[in-house]
């Protein structure tokens, strides 16, 4: 099946400092990809979807300068955690969807990066 | 707005059993998909098995199937013969049929705990 992956699976860093996530599509390529973010033991929250070429959509909500997101080619999506704080600690998980429009209807997963800011 | 309900935070099930978990929605939409995903420790999503609306025939994945009654807007998952390797978060999702990007968004559910009992 599609595999999509995410790199780094974890990272720690210090308040104030900037961490970017990758995710890459492995053996498909992906126009479209998404972002949630998912706090212990909740539901995924999808954040925004990031669209090769042009500019991501964001959920009501989230901030736009503090996730940046670049969706530089076919097969890479980054999300760039700018001036992290201890409350933006969370398991970030990204996915994009396999087949051509519109027939396709379902999402492949990354194993996540688990951030955690001190 | 799109909307969806897993009312059992948590189940339990004796290994080789039979157990039944929720899910309901609410749309005006007339055509969708439904899926449910596993959770696993990992943290990796899985698809466990998709549904379309239109389509009135239950989906079936070996163990897994749906009770899909689309008047009533539920979609409940039975795993059949329980085995260990079921023991996960699970989460029923919906998403729209569309062409855009943005019809890709998954709407997901608040999860349901498994623990399977040897």
């Amino acid at each position: 099946g599609a595999v999509v992956s995410q790199h780094p699976s974890w990272v720690i860093c210090k308040s104030g400092t900037s961490v970017k996530i990758e995710c890459r599509s492995l053996d498909f390529q992906a126009t479209t990809m998404f972002w949630y973010r998912q706090f212990p033991k909740q539901s995924l929250m999808l954040m925004a979807t990031s669209n090769e070429g042009s500019k991501a959509t964001y959920e009501q909500g989230v901030e736009k300068d503090k996730f940046l997101i670049n969706h530089a080619s076919l097969t890479l999506s980054t999300l760039t955690v700018t001036s992290a704080h201890p409350e933006d600690s969370s398991f970030y998980i990204c996915s994009a969807p396999v087949g051509a429009l519109p027939s396709t209807d379902t999402q492949y997963f990354g194993p996540g990066t688990r951030l955690t800011v001190l | 707005a799109q909307t969806v309900t897993q009312s059992q935070p948590e189940m339990s099930v004796q290994e080789a059993e039979t157990v039944t978990l929720s899910c309901t929605y609410d749309t005006s939409e007339s055509d969708y998909y439904l899926f449910w995903y596993k959770q696993p420790p990992s943290r990796q999503m899985i698809l466990v098995i998709r549904q379309e609306a239109y389509k009135q025939q239950n989906a079936t994945e070996n163990r897994f199937s749906v009770n899909f009654q689309k008047a009533a807007k539920s979609f409940s998952l039975k795993i059949s013969d329980s085995q260990l390797g079921d023991a996960a978060m699970y989460f029923c999702a919906y998403r729209r049929v569309g062409t855009t990007s943005g019809t890709y968004k998954y709407i997901f559910g608040t999860g349901t705990r498994l623990k399977v009992l040897a």
